[in-house]
């Protein structure tokens, strides 16, 4: 299957600070990006979607100007949370899929563990 | 978004079959049901896709009920690794956005 990649794989700041999260597609073009959050012993919560060279969409309930997605590329999408607080600390995870079409399957980067002190 | 309800937990035996069902009665005419898998502190996994027709792969086979509102995702021999939570999403929209449930968390026994 597609590789994605994510970096980095884990990453403990201090509150207030910002920090960014890349996600890439390895061995395809990713025309669609998502980001999701998952919290202990939860589900994946779907964040946000964003197509290339497009303002990412966001979930209901999700601050654009905290977490600021940037899709500038097809193998490259840069998850920013913004002022970070000890409950933005989560494993944060991109899923990435090409050109296909709504069916087509959706790759997951490996996720990033934030935590903020 | 279509909503899927599979059991919390289910236990297998290792070198066992496993059969993990999902229901899904709200589903439109253009869902895709999707499995993933997720181990403990990783991204999740494909598995495995089909829209009408039983799908077969490497790793699983899915067999769709004929009215499509429920399905199985059936490990023919459970090993040790296969120990994960497994998500039955149904896939939709224009951007096939994947909502993930609380899915069902396997146990393998050696």
């Amino acid at each position: 299957g597609a590789v994605v990649s994510q970096h980095p794989s884990w990453v403990i700041c201090k509150s207030g600070t910002s920090v960014k999260i890349e996600c890439r597609s390895l061995d395809f073009q990713a025309t669609t990006m998502f980001w999701y959050r998952q919290f202990p012993k939860q589900s994946l919560m779907l964040m946000a979607t964003s197509n290339e060279g497009s303002k990412a969409t966001y979930e209901q309930g999700v601050e654009k100007d905290k977490f600021l997605i940037n899709h500038a590329s097809l193998t490259l999408s840069t998850l920013t949370v913004t002022s970070a607080h000890p409950e933005d600390s989560s494993f944060y995870i991109c899923s990435a899929k090409g050109q296909g079409g709504f069916w087509e399957t959706q790759y997951f980067g490996p996720g990033t563990r934030l935590l903020v002190l | 978004d279509a909503k899927t309800t599979q059991p919390n937990s289910m236990e297998s035996n290792e070198e066992e079959p496993v059969h993990l069902p999902c229901n899904h009665s709200t589903i439109s005419g253009t869902d895709y049901i999707h499995w993933y898998r997720q181990l403990p502190s990783q991204g999740p996994e494909y598995v495995i896709h089909g829209l009408t027709s039983n799908v077969n792969n490497r790793m699983a086979s899915l067999a769709i009920a004929e009215d499509r509102k429920s399905s199985t995702l059936i490990l023919h021999r459970a090993t040790l690794r296969d120990a994960a939570v497994y998500y039955c999403i149904l896939a939709g929209g224009s951007q096939g956005n994947l909502i993930f449930g609380k899915g069902t968390k396997l146990s393998v026994k050696p």
